[in-house]
């Protein structure tokens, strides 16, 4: 099936620093999904992408879509300390039932 | 208004035990989903359904029988657990057609003991 690889598994950075975090697919997708998942709460979305090239922002978060709609992007720019949490991209490929396929996450620390 | 809510939140049971996981969606969403994520964080989907009517199977042992009695809810019976389906459980709901922008509950942490 479709895998989206995302990594590192987990980024430290300083507080107010920028961090961008991309996903690669090996097949081509229609939707990219970026979310966040905090600890004990379910993954929340973000930011949702439908054609290639887009580039959307949501606050300090702005994420594309890659124009070989085989990748994505996220970054946040000056981290706070509350956007520590998971963040995951899931997309979804051609077909009409095709299932959202989401990569393995990438956990964010933010340093005071 | 909480947009999709599932309970229990928490759920200990003993090995062989029967349990169900209950989800409510008031999106107005036709398609609902369950979601596993194991101890790496790793979200799997187990199985979505589109007003009612089953659409996807993923490789999941029969133990595992959703039921939808309407377009609104979701819910998970689980026969004869064990120590491997301890994970959390996610509910989901969109509504696009599979795969379209998932909202997602709260999560039901299982514990088999």
């Amino acid at each position: 099936g479709q895998q989206l690889n995302q990594s590192p598994q987990s980024m430290f950075i300083q507080e107010g620093e920028d961090v961008s975090m991309n996903c690669t697919s090996s097949s081509i997708f229609n939707t990219w999904l970026w979310y966040k998942q905090e600890p004990g709460e379910g993954p929340v979305l973000l930011i949702a992408l439908y054609k290639a090239g887009e580039l959307t922002s949501n606050g300090r978060l702005t994420a594309q879509f890659g124009i070989t709609r085989k990748d994505s992007f996220l970054n946040i720019s000056a981290s706070i300390p509350s956007d520590v949490g998971i963040y995951f991209c899931a997309g979804r490929p051609t077909g009409a039932n095709s299932k959202l396929t989401f990569g393995k996450g990438i956990t964010l620390s933010v340093r005071p | 208004d909480t947009a999709v809510s599932q309970t229990p939140k928490y759920l200990v049971t003993q090995m062989g035990n029967d349990k169900s996981i209950k989800c409510e969606q008031n999106l107005g969403h036709d398609t609902m989903y369950w979601y596993k994520q194991d101890s790496k964080k790793f979200l799997k989907i187990m199985f979505s359904y589109n007003n009612k009517e089953l659409i996807i199977n993923e490789t999941v042992p029969n133990r595992f029988s959703p039921k939808s009695p309407d377009k609104a809810h979701l819910n998970l019976h689980i026969n004869s657990l064990e120590l491997g389906d301890s994970a959390v459980y996610f509910c989901a709901s969109s509504q696009a057609p599979p795969g379209g922008e998932a909202f997602f509950g709260q999560g039901t942490r299982l514990t088999v003991v």
